[in-house]
Parts: C-alpha cells; sequence; structure tokens
C-alpha cells in the first residue's frame, strides 16, 4: 500500500525558508517522480514542480523559479521542498505526490500525502 | 502556460442525477487530461487519467471523456459520497502542469 507521509505544519516569518519533507512508502522512491502541488487557503491547485527521483533531476514552474529547491534522500525515502524568501501568499497546503509518467498518454498524480500547512505571518 | 478552464464552478445536484464537469484547454493537448477529486480537508484523489482510464479503485460511475481540447467528467448516478470539488490537470507541456479551477458539486 503506497503511502506518502509529510511532514508537520510550520510558522514562518516573511523572508524565512520552509523546508517540507515527504516519506515514502509501500514503494521503491526511486521508481517515480515526485510532484509538490500547493494550495491557499479557499482556492485550487498549483503545480509548483517535479523532482526525478532516480537522478535529481528537477523542474520548477517558472513562478517558483530561484526560490524553490526539491531534493531527496534515497536512503530514507524521503523527498523535500524548499521554499525560501517566503510571503505572506505563500501561506497554503503544501502536498506531496507520486508522479506517474504514462509515456505516450501524459503524467499523472496516483498518490498523495497529507498536506502540510504553512502559514507566513509578522 | 496552457490554461484550463472549467464549467461550471459550481453546480447543485441530487444524489441520483447524471452530472457533467468540463473542462476546455487553451490549446490542443491531446488526451493529456486528468480528474481529480477532493473533499474538504483532505488531499485530492485520482479518478481518471489519459482522459478516459479509470483509476484502480475508482467506481465505475465515473467517467472520462474527450481529446484534443475539450473534455468531460460524467458521474452517472451520484452518490452521497460524491459531494466534493473535480479538478482537470493538464500534462501536455510537462514543464508546466496545470490545473482547472474546479468545479465544486454541491446538495
Amino acid at each position: 500500500q503506497v503511502h506518502l507521509v509529510q511532514s508537520g505544519a510550520e510558522v514562518k516569518r516573511p523572508g524565512a525558508s520552509v523546508k517540507v519533507s515527504c516519506t515514502a512508502s509501500g514503494y521503491t522512491l526511486t521508481s517515480y517522480g515526485i510532484s509538490w502541488v500547493r494550495q491557499a487557503p479557499g482556492q485550487g491547485l498549483e503545480w509548483m514542480g517535479w523532482i526525478n527521483t532516480y537522478n535529481g533531476y528537477t523542474t520548477y514552474a517558472q513562478k517558483f523559479q530561484g526560490r524553490l529547491t526539491m531534493t531527496r534522500d534515497t536512503s530514507t525515502s524521503t523527498a523535500y521542498m524548499e521554499l525560501r524568501s517566503l510571503r505572506s501568499d505563500d501561506t497554503a497546503v503544501y502536498y506531496c505526490a507520486r508522479d506517474v509518467s504514462g509515456t505516450a498518454v501524459g503524467r499523472w498524480f496516483d498518490a498523495w500525502g497529507q498536506g502540510t500547512l504553512v502559514t507566513v505571518s509578522s | 502556460d496552457i490554461q484550463m478552464t472549467q464549467s461550471p464552478s459550481s453546480l447543485s445536484a441530487s444524489v441520483g442525477d447524471r452530472v457533467t464537469i468540463t473542462c476546455r484547454a487553451s490549446q490542443s493537448i491531446s488526451s493529456h487530461v486528468n480528474w481529480y477529486q477532493q473533499k474538504p480537508g483532505k488531499a485530492p484523489r485520482l479518478l481518471v487519467y489519459a482522459a478516459s482510464s479509470l483509476q484502480s479503485g475508482v467506481p465505475s460511475r465515473f467517467s472520462g471523456s474527450g481529446s484534443g481540447s475539450d473534455f468531460t467528467l460524467t458521474i452517472s448516478s451520484l452518490q452521497p459520497e460524491d459531494f466534493a470539488t473535480y479538478y482537470c490537470q493538464q500534462s501536455f507541456i510537462t514543464s508546466a502542469l496545470t490545473f482547472g479551477g474546479g468545479t465544486k458539486v454541491e446538495i
């Protein structure tokens, strides 16, 4: 049974950084990528980026270029998302999701973490 | 980025109703569309991938169709547990995945 378990809620000051973890179980982390998706309060879903957990290659949405870093630790089956220079509009629930590539038919997210609330407030 | 426009943004329905949600892409995206269900306070759940393939464990009353730029999620007979928000998502541009704005299905 596939499980993604995320770290707990965080409260940060504007300008600070946050690092959220996502630990996979029930499958081999390096067999699938991990995407990160966020959801501001009362809003829709926003894709942030993706990490190839096999080789560490990353792709970030243009909006987050320069202040987002995704990494992974294969020894602990854990992926990480670090967002820097936090602003109040970064307040959101952050989800990790297992990213399945269907070659010619696209990509989809077939398992999700429980979400981590990050609150940015002075 | 490809824009995904969902309609309606919300709808009221009753148990047993047939419900249809539409998603239109700003350009042709082949069949690279997925559908998710989200209940309040919960993570999204994958329902349909590649436009029409039902995810394992998802009830057969859910179905997806379409190709090119117009896509549809249909619930053939709405059940009490189906009241939720539904999102489409495109993966045609793999460096810029985008979601629709969501459709809230209410009683």
